[in-house]
């Protein structure tokens, strides 16, 4: 148990929904990350936030969005979903900033109809 | 742009044997190297990590790893494989000015018996 806790396990929708998925990062950490793992794009690095504030993004569509809130729990957003979006959806937490290792939740499986 | 090679797809070894998972890294400044293992429908645990000093590193689960700057490598490597041990590995280099870890395409392992 890594001590990140996600939130769905599993979620199932249908296209042009939306979803919000939960992470609580470990205890003490301040760094979240969310990665996406699908099939065709294997896994990729979405967006970081750090004590609230956004810091890093990678392939993040403009269609999701994610904040971090002062419990430093975060949400990622998915909205107008499309079946290539069906993915599992992994949070990760780090104690600070930066070269820190990362540890990872054990994900929310998304799937679209 | 920092990239991760795992060049076998799919590894198939009996319990018992000896195991070792290739990583090519490809980063100019010397990277931090990590090792995830993924169990069906589990999420991602951190078998070892490199950040520098001695380059072979240990792990756990009787898991270690060498990093060679001169192969650009960072392979793992156990000595007796248990059954336990058929699962997805991951290998990722976190670069030293960002955040995100860079994943390699992943070497599914089965063990048969």
């Amino acid at each position: 148990d890594s001590g990140v806790t996600q939130t769905p396990k599993h979620l199932i929708t249908a296209t042009g929904q939306r979803v919000t998925l939960r992470c609580s990062p470990r205890s003490g950490d301040l760094s979240v990350y969310w990665y996406q793992q699908s099939l065709d794009q294997g896994l990729q690095f979405l967006i970081q936030y750090y004590n609230g504030e956004e810091r890093a993004k990678g392939n993040i569509l403009e269609r999701f969005s994610a904040q971090q809130f002062p419990d430093l729990h975060s949400e990622l957003n998915l909205s107008s979903l499309e079946l290539g979006d069906s993915a599992l959806y992994f949070c990760a937490s780090s104690a600070s900033l930066d070269q820190e290792t990362q540890y990872f939740g054990p994900g929310t499986r998304l799937l679209v109809l | 742009a920092q990239s991760v090679t795992q060049p076998d797809i799919h590894i198939t070894v009996s319990e018992g044997a000896s195991l070792e998972l290739r990583c090519n890294y490809s980063y100019g400044a010397t990277p931090y190297l990590f090792w995830y293992v993924q169990s069906p429908g589990q999420g991602l645990q951190l078998l070892l990590k490199y950040f520098s000093g001695d380059t072979l590193v240990q792990g756990i689960k009787g898991f270690e790893a060498e990093f060679k700057r001169s192969q650009s490598s960072f392979n793992l490597r156990k000595p007796s494989v248990h059954w336990s041990d058929a699962a997805e590995y991951f290998c990722a280099v976190l670069t030293g000015t960002a955040s995100k870890l860079t994943f390699g395409t992943g070497t599914r392992l089965q063990v048969t018996l």
